[in-house]
C-alpha cells in the first residue's frame, strides 16, 4: 500500500510566481490534511479537506493560499504571488476517518524555496 | 486544546531504552495521546497513540499514568536510526472540530549515540 505522495518534493519559484503543491492520500483515505514548516520552528496545521469540500481552514494565511481536493485526483494547495516568507517545506497527511483514534500519515513534504 | 511540555533534548546510548516523557496535566477525559516523531526534515512518523491504558507496538511502548497528567515513550533498543524530534500531542475529542488537526509544540531531540 503506497504511503502518501507528494510532488514535486522540491520548488523553486520567483518571487510573485504562483507554487501548486500535489498530495496524493493513502489508497482508501479520503482526509487529507496540510501543514506548513517553517525553517527551524514546528509544524502548523495550515486546512483540512475532505473530497471536495474545505471542512477546517484555520491556519490558512487570508491571501494567497488557496486548496482543494477534487473528486478525482490529488489534493492542490496552491500559493499565488510567492514571496520570500513563503519558503517552507509543506507536508500533506492523510486519514481513513478524521479525528482520534485515527492517526494521520504524513507525506515526504514539499521543499518550497523562493527566490 | 491541552498543552504538553517535553524536555528540549535527550541523548541515548544504541542499545539501550529510550524513555521520553511528556506532561499533559490539563488533559480532559476523553482526549488521546498521540507521538509522532520526524527524521531530519522528513515528514512526521506516526508511533503509538493511547487514552488510557497501556499500549505498545512494533515501534513502541506507551505508558500513561493512572491520572493521564503524563506518559512516556519508551524505544526499548534505540538505535541511531531512531535519531530524531519526537511529538508529544494531546488529539481533542473527536467530533469537538479541534481532532481535526494536529497541534505540533517544540518535541523532545532524541540523539542516539555509539
Amino acid at each position: 500500500n503506497a504511503g502518501v505522495m507528494q510532488n514535486p518534493r522540491h520548488l523553486v519559484r520567483r518571487r510573485g510566481q504562483e507554487a501548486r503543491l500535489r498530495c496524493s492520500p493513502m489508497k482508501g483515505h479520503s482526509h487529507v490534511y496540510w501543514y506548513r514548516q517553517l525553517p527551524e520552528e514546528g509544524l502548523k496545521f495550515m486546512v483540512y479537506l475532505q473530497k471536495e469540500n474545505i471542512i477546517d481552514e484555520s491556519g490558512m494565511p487570508k491571501e494567497r493560499f488557496s486548496a482543494e481536493f477534487p473528486k478525482e485526483g490529488p489534493s492542490i494547495l496552491r500559493i499565488q504571488q510567492v514571496v520570500r516568507g513563503d519558503s517552507a517545506a509543506y507536508f500533506c497527511a492523510s486519514s481513513f476517518l478524521a479525528g482520534d483514534p485515527y492517526e494521520q500519515y504524513f507525506g515526504p513534504g514539499t521543499r518550497l524555496t523562493v527566490t | 486544546d491541552a498543552k504538553t511540555t517535553q524536555p528540549p533534548s535527550m541523548d541515548c546510548a544504541e542499545g539501550r531504552a529510550a524513555n521520553l516523557p511528556c506532561n499533559h496535566s490539563t488533559i480532559s477525559g476523553n482526549e488521546y495521546v498521540y507521538w509522532y516523531r520526524q527524521i531530519h526534515s522528513q515528514g512526521p512518523q506516526y508511533i503509538i497513540h493511547g487514552l488510557k491504558n497501556n499500549e505498545t507496538n512494533e515501534m513502541a511502548s506507551l505508558i500513561i499514568t493512572e491520572d493521564r497528567k503524563s506518559s512516556t515513550l519508551i524505544l526499548p533498543h534505540a538505535t541511531l536510526r531512531d535519531t530524531a524530534v519526537y511529538y508529544c500531542i494531546v488529539r481533542p475529542e473527536r467530533g469537538t472540530g479541534g481532532g481535526n488537526k494536529l497541534t505540533f509544540g517544540t518535541g523532545t531531540q532524541l540523539k542516539v549515540e555509539l
